[in-house]
C-alpha cells in the first residue's frame, strides 16, 4: 500500500503547454505539501493545504496553481510550462492536529518533470 | 527565516565502516525539530531520524545517530556499520516548533551524497 501516490512519476512536455500532477494519500493526513526539487537536488516548498484550505504560498509563478478537492488529495496544475520548470515535485502529507505534532513529512516518490 | 548548511557535497565510505554528516543551521527560535531525510535513487525521501530542540539526549536509531549541539546549531549524522543499502543522497532538515494545528514548513539543506563502497 503506497501512502503517498504521485501519478505521473516521469512528464515529458513542450514549452508552453499545460500539465497536472495528481496526488493522493490514504494516510488519513490532514494536510498536504508540494515540495519541488531543482537540478541541483534543492527541495523548496511551494504549497501546503489543510482540509482543502490553502495555508502557505511561497513565492510561486502564477501559473502554478494547486487544487485539493478533499483532505486526501492535492493536485498541480502549471500553465504554460517554461524550462525553468523542470525538476522533480514532491507530494508530502502530515498530520496537523495531532496532540503531539512531530513536525514529519510524508513523502510521495516524486514525478519528474521534463520541459523540452 | 531559517537556513540549514551541508558542506559536504559528495562522501565515500566503505562497507562496515562508520561515517559522519554534517549539518549546521541558523534560526532565532528556541525550540524547534531537526531531521536527516534519506533520498535513495528511486527519489522517495524517508525518514531516517529526528530530534526535538528541547530533549538534550542525543536520538538514535539502530545504525543511525545524532550529535546535536544546541548551542553551535549543529546536528551532524553518524552511520555506524555503513550498508551498500545506505546509499543515497541526505538531507538535513529544519522545522520550527509547531503548536497543534499548524502546517509544518520544512527548510532543507543542500544534500550530501553518500556513496558505499565493498
Amino acid at each position: 500500500d503506497t501512502a503517498v501516490s504521485q501519478t505521473p512519476k516521469y512528464l515529458v512536455t513542450q514549452m508552453g503547454n499545460d500539465k497536472s500532477i495528481k496526488c493522493e494519500q490514504n494516510l488519513g493526513h490532514d494536510t498536504m505539501y508540494w515540495y519541488k526539487q531543482d537540478s541541483k537536488k534543492f527541495l523548496k516548498i511551494m504549497f501546503s493545504y489543510n482540509n482543502k484550505e490553502l495555508i502557505i504560498n511561497e513565492t510561486v509563478p502564477n501559473r502554478f496553481s494547486p487544487k485539493s478537492p478533499d483532505k486526501a488529495h492535492l493536485n498541480l496544475h502549471i500553465n504554460s510550462l517554461e524550462l525553468g520548470d523542470s525538476a522533480v515535485y514532491f507530494c508530502a502529507s502530515s498530520l496537523r492536529g495531532q496532540p503531539v505534532f512531530t513536525g514529519e513529512l510524508f513523502f510521495g516518490e516524486g514525478s519528474r518533470l521534463t520541459v523540452l | 527565516a531559517q537556513t540549514v548548511t551541508q558542506s559536504q557535497p559528495e562522501m565515500s565510505v566503505q562497507e562496515a565502516e562508520t561515517v559522519t554528516l554534517s549539518c549546521t543551521y541558523d534560526t532565532s527560535e528556541s525550540n524547534y525539530y531537526l531531521f536527516w531525510y534519506k533520498q535513495p535513487p528511486s527519489r522517495q525521501m524517508i525518514l531516517v531520524i529526528r530530534q526535538e530542540a528541547y530533549k538534550q539526549q542525543n536520538a538514535t536509531e539502530n545504525r543511525f545517530s545524532v550529535n546535536f549541539q544546541k548551542a553551535a546549531k549543529s546536528f551532524s549524522l553518524k552511520i555506524s556499520d555503513s550498508q551498500l543499502g545506505d546509499t543515497a543522497m541526505y538531507f538535513c532538515a529544519f522545522s520550527p516548533f509547531l503548536n497543534t494545528g499548524t502546517a509544518s514548513k520544512l527548510t532543507f539543506g543542500t544534500g550530501t551524497r553518500l556513496q558505499v563502497t565493498l
